[in-house]
């Protein structure tokens, strides 16, 4: 069954760093999104993007984020100068389309910000 | 207004009983999402719904749009069921969704 990956499944990082996050969708979903999750919190949405641009984005999603679909399969987010409070588990997903098809997730990636 | 309200944020449960998870929303939802998250941290959907009922195995999830309420529940509890179960909606023609705390579900053998 296809399945949304994301590498690494754990980034430690230094404060001040730039760290990229990477996910690969199911091939034929056109709907792509980011999460986050900090520890013991609920998850919160950070971006959607839809048609090789952002549809939508939250409030956390400031200018130290970014997302991009550089080659048709992966799916990535950057954060260009990671702070302590970015420290979470960062989760993408996909869908194939539609106001009621269902989202798929992977399985995280845990960054640590130190 | 966009608050996403579960109860109860804990649920202990002997094996075999019915469970009964529930979420509240604001107005204007255009589709409701029941996931499962296990111990481990993975997310899995378990159900997208904007209206009436849907079953899958054990679990069926219902919603009242004109109550603004929907419900999970689970048949026959299992131990294998003990996750954090959450509820997360979209509003109108948004791509956000809005994510509750979670329900913390633990079934005792």
């Amino acid at each position: 069954e296809p399945e949304v990956t994301q590498t690494p499944s754990h980034q430690v990082t230094q404060m001040g760093q730039e760290v990229i996050l990477r996910c690969v969708p199911i091939s034929n979903h056109l709907y792509f999104y980011w999460y986050r999750q900090i520890l013991g919190q609920k998850v919160e949405f950070l971006v959607s993007f839809y048609n090789n641009e952002i549809s939508e984005k939250s409030e956390i999603f400031d200018d130290q984020f970014s997302v991009e679909r550089p080659d048709g399969s992966n799916f990535t987010l950057k954060i260009r100068s990671t702070k302590l409070e970015d420290s979470a588990m960062y989760f993408c997903a996909s869908m194939t389309g539609g106001a009621h098809y269902e989202q798929y997730f992977g399985p995280g990636t845990r960054l640590t910000v130190t | 207004k966009n608050e996403v309200e579960q109860s109860p944020q804990n649920l202990t449960a002997q094996e075999g009983e019915f469970i009964t998870i529930n979420c509240s929303y604001s107005v204007g939802i255009s589709a409701l999402h029941w996931l499962q998250q296990h111990p481990g941290g993975g997310i899995v959907s378990l159900f997208m719904l904007s209206s009436g009922k849907k079953k899958h195995g054990r679990l069926i999830a219902t919603i009242n749009i004109q109550e603004k309420h929907s419900s999970l529940h689970i048949t026959a509890s299992h131990p294998r069921d003990s996750a954090v179960y959450i509820c997360a909606v979209r509003y109108g023609n948004g791509n956000q969704f809005y994510f509750g705390t979670g329900t913390s579900l633990t079934v005792i053998p």
